[in-house]
């Protein structure tokens, strides 16, 4: 069964920095991986998406990677801003199935 | 991409009643699913909704407590039945299509209060 794990749970980091979010899962035959992003009590935005075939993908500030033989992904945040504050989260699926999720992780930029 | 309507966004209802949450599509997609998000928790897939035949569930969620329609290829209902306090959570619905490198979208949730 496809497990989904994120580190860290929670991160704090002043205005600017630039930050790493990681996400490893246990079957590395997988489909696609994605990465969203929850404020509080809102759905999910769609930041990333990567296929297996790729190693990574861009967009604007945001940089993720995948190893897919190693079952790992990262996503880069440059320049951090308060405005990236909210929950990050890591999902992959397998052919015609759906997303299965890690936990997350709650990013607080301070100002 | 895909524009979801899902409604109701929030409800709170009494123990014992039931809900019912309305998915809608911009765009015909092969795959629906409905997850839930209880507190401070991620994810988790309750089923996927199958056009013009019964839902599949996952382990721990059963046809008699989350009903699922979904007659055509862009609406998708599930209904939360006889509603406890431990059904408070997000209800949200996700569509795809069938295939690698297609992106997955969601609705913006309902959240249910469960009283």
């Amino acid at each position: 069964k496809q497990e989904v794990t994120q580190i860290p749970a929670a991160l704090s980091v002043p205005e600017g920095e630039n930050l790493v979010l990681n996400c490893s899962f246990t079957d590395s035959a997988i489909y696609n991986l994605q990465w969203f992003r929850q404020d509080p009590g809102k759905g999910l935005t769609s930041l990333l998406l990567i296929q297996s075939s790729q190693r990574e993908q861009t967009s604007g500030r945001l940089n993720a990677s995948l190893d897919k033989s190693s079952g790992r992904s990262t996503l880069y945040i440059a320049a951090s801003q308060p405005g990236d504050s909210a929950t990050y989260l890591c999902a992959v699926n397998q052919a015609g199935t759906a997303l299965i999720f890690g936990k997350g992780t709650t990013l607080s930029v301070s100002s | 991409s895909a524009v979801i309507s899902q409604k109701p966004s929030r409800d709170i209802c009494q123990r014992g009643t039931s809900l019912t949450i309305q998915c809608q599509v911009d765009s015909q997609v092969t795959m629906m699913f409905w997850y839930r998000q209880q507190p401070g928790q991620s994810l988790t897939l309750i089923a996927t909704a199958n056009q013009g035949s019964e839902a599949t569930y996952e382990s721990g969620f059963v046809i008699d407590k989350f009903p699922i329609s979904r007659p055509n290829l862009t609406f998708s209902t599930l209904t939360v039945s006889n509603m406890s306090p431990e059904d408070s959570s997000i209800y949200l619905c996700s569509v795809t299509h069938r295939g690698q490198g297609t992106e997955a979208f969601f609705g913006q949730g309902t959240r249910l209060t469960v009283v």
